[in-house]
């Protein structure tokens, strides 16, 4: 299948600092992005939807300015955590699909607020 | 989207076919039936999806029943490494993928 790539794998950062996490689709590009987040033995939760060029669309609950998602190309969406929290620690998986076909998931990214 | 319901565990003896059922009674006429597989700590994997016909690749067989409310993912001959939780989901043309809870299938030797 395609490979979608995730940086960084793992980060810990301190609370009030903001955190940055890059995927890519390496192989394909990729029309839509999407970011999900997972607690602990939970299923994934989704955040936004992003459209290369254009503004992510946030579900509900999410709030657009703690995290701000930029698509700016068709092969690079990235999710930064504005004033992380320890309560923001959790699993960050992003996803890519191309024209509503099977979307391929990143490896995921461990966010720890201390 | 259509919600889907899973058993929360299954087992099955490695070597043996693991059938994973999947209800979606509300799902529509344009909605897709997607399987994913997400192994501890790590994204997603993308196993199979359908629409109306059964489907196989090398990983899986998929099974759509004939009023569309129901599947069943069969994984032929389980091994140890298929131990994760699986994910069915009714995608629309939205491409957005809703997870639920899942099937938590543990391949036991």
């Amino acid at each position: 299948g395609a490979v979608v790539s995730q940086h960084p794998s793992r980060v810990i950062c301190k609370s009030g600092t903001s955190v940055k996490i890059e995927c890519r689709s390496l192989d394909f590009q990729a029309t839509t992005m999407f970011w999900y987040r997972q607690f602990p033995k939970k299923s994934l939760m989704l955040m936004a939807t992003s459209n290369e060029g254009s503004k992510a669309t946030y579900e509900q609950g999410v709030e657009k300015d703690k995290f701000l998602i930029n698509h700016a190309s068709l092969t690079l969406s990235t999710l930064t955590v504005t004033s992380a929290h320890p309560e923001d620690s959790s699993f960050y998986i992003c996803s890519a699909m191309w024209e509503n076909t099977e979307a391929f998931f990143g490896q995921g990214t461990r966010l720890t607020v201390v | 989207d259509a919600k889907t319901t899973q058993p929360p565990s299954m087992d099955c003896a490695e070597g043996r076919a693991a059938n994973l059922p999947c209800n979606h009674s509300t799902i529509s006429g344009n909605e897709y039936v997607y399987w994913y597989r997400q192994i501890h700590s790590q994204g997603p994997q993308y196993i199979i999806h359908g629409l109306k016909n059964n489907e196989t690749n090398e990983m899986a067989s998929l099974i759509i029943t004939e009023d569309r409310k129901s599947s069943t993912l069969i994984l032929p001959h389980a091994t140890l490494r298929d131990t994760a939780v699986y994910y069915c989901i009714a995608m629309s043309n939205t491409g957005k993928l809703i997870f639920g809870q899942g099937t938590t299938l543990q391949v036991k030797p």
